[in-house]
């Protein structure tokens, strides 16, 4: 059974300051994908990391996959209150592209 | 715009009543899935259709039904819901080719249950 593990599962993060969640999966793939959830609503895509190696950027996440160490990490840079939301990473295992989440980490930004 | 959408937004329905989830795309996607998601939980495959072909995950309850009349409309049928089926129900859908099986996501049905 495929299992993935983020951390930590709350980030409470102050404005400007640097911060990293971690994504461990138990199987080889390489197919991983990070998105954000803002309360009451569906997910909203991030990133799709396809290859070991890749690195995704986009204003101030970036996501990197490391298909050997089965680990991804979602950086932030300079956390701003807008970034406030539950990001969960999913591993797609199987050929069909059924996603295993990750339990989901609360970010919450403050001052 | 939409590209996955799912009705209603919002369902409210009795303890036992059966109800329906509505699903539809306009990309032309060869897989379409259901996840439940309940609160400050993680979403989780309940099935997954390749055009016809239906899959039930294994821990998917017999109370939940699932039909899709063609690639674009799918549906959830929950035969007798309880108070542990109130959540979010997000449909997705992908292309399901080895090459590309990024899903796409709906904005949810969140439906309870009273």
């Amino acid at each position: 059974e495929l299992k993935v593990e983020q951390n930590p599962l709350f980030l409470s993060m102050q404005e400007g300051k640097n911060y990293t969640i971690y994504c461990n999966y138990s199987t080889t793939s390489d197919r991983l994908y990070w998105y954000r959830q803002d309360p009451g609503k569906s997910l909203e895509s991030l990133f799709v990391l396809l290859s070991n190696g890749a690195v995704k950027q986009e204003g101030r996440l970036m996501a990197s996959l490391d298909t050997k160490a089965r680990l991804s990490t979602l950086h932030i840079t300079a956390a701003v209150h807008d970034l406030s939301a539950t990001y969960f990473c999913a591993v797609a295992w199987d050929s069909w592209g059924k996603l295993q989440f990750g339990a989901g980490t609360q970010v919450v930004v403050t001052p | 715009d939409a590209m996955v959408i799912q009705n209603p937004r919002y369902q409210v329905t009795q303890f036992g009543k059966p109800v329906t989830l509505s699903c539809s795309q306009t990309l032309n996607h060869n897989v379409m899935y259901w996840y439940q998601q309940k609160s400050s939980q993680a979403p989780k495959l309940l099935f997954h259709y390749y055009d016809k072909d239906f899959n039930n995950e294994a821990d998917t309850p017999d109370n939940f039904q699932s039909r899709r009349p063609n690639t674009s409309f799918c549906f959830l049928d929950i035969r007798s819901p309880g108070l542990g089926d109130a959540a979010m129900y997000l449909c997705a859908t992908s292309r399901g080719t080895a090459q590309n099986t990024e899903a796409f996501f709906g904005q949810g049905t969140r439906l309870t249950v009273v």
